[in-house]
């Protein structure tokens, strides 16, 4: 059973970057069938897609966030990463990494979710 | 503002029948697949549809989802408590090059 956990910092300062990891088990992320996905969820908002990463390391970024934003993969890890720059308080959120077949836009299996305070 | 509009809330009772509109643009639903998530505070979303309208194996057939255009509808039959939750839209926009999900509705049974 393929499962997903994100690990990685709770609290971060304005400013700072976010730094998260999502460590994929029961299954290899060098699959060409699928993408590697980051969404969050402020508190009591709605859920926004973040970005995917292939497993050659080709990616797509949300574009009001894609000039702060990276999101790498380590296949011998098997894990994939996500780097928010310069943060405030509105990226204060829930972080979830999910996978996403390469054919169709579902995210059929998502991480437990981590939240992620920005504040001094 | 979400790129998808759903509206924020529906209720109906126990039993009954309830749909959960999703609209969008030719971007993006028109000529897209959509899926949808269900998703109980504190846990993390569970896709319930996706390709429009086929389900993924352990889910009900009580849930059902539809596509015309640029909406796309998730309805759901037989409510029971257990439904109550947030739903999702989700879909990709060809234009923005970036997935987008609808704002949400909660639903209620009565």
């Amino acid at each position: 059973q393929l499962q997903l956990q994100e690990s990685g910092p709770g609290l971060v300062k304005p400013s700072e970057t976010l730094s998260l990891t999502c460590t994929v088990s029961g299954g290899s992320i060098d699959r060409s069938d699928y993408y590697w996905a980051w969404i969050r969820q402020p508190p009591g908002k709605g859920l926004e897609w973040i970005g995917n990463i292939y497993y050659t390391g080709s990616t797509y970024y949300s574009p009001p966030l894609k000039s702060r934003v990276t999101i790498s993969v380590d296949t011998f890890k098997n894990q994939f990463s996500l780097k928010l720059r310069s943060v405030t308080a509105a990226d204060t959120a829930v972080y979830y990494c999910a996978r996403r077949p390469h054919n169709s836009f579902k995210f059929d299996y998502w991480g437990q979710g981590t939240l992620v305070t920005v504040s001094s | 503002q979400s790129v998808l509009t759903q509206p924020p809330s529906v209720s109906a009772a126990p039993g009954q029948k309830v749909t959960i509109s999703c609209s969008g643009s030719s971007s993006n639903i028109g000529n897209n697949y959509v899926s949808w998530y269900q998703q109980v505070p504190g846990t993390a979303p569970k896709l319930l549809i996706y390709d429009n309208n086929r389900r993924p194996s352990g889910i009900p057939d009580r849930f059902s989802g539809s596509k015309s255009g640029t909406s796309a509808t998730l309805g759901i039959t037989g409510l029971q408590t257990g439904d109550e939750a947030d739903y999702y839209c989700g879909t990709w926009d060809s234009s923005l090059s970036a997935g987008v999900f609808g704002g949400g509705t909660k639903l209620t049974v009565l």
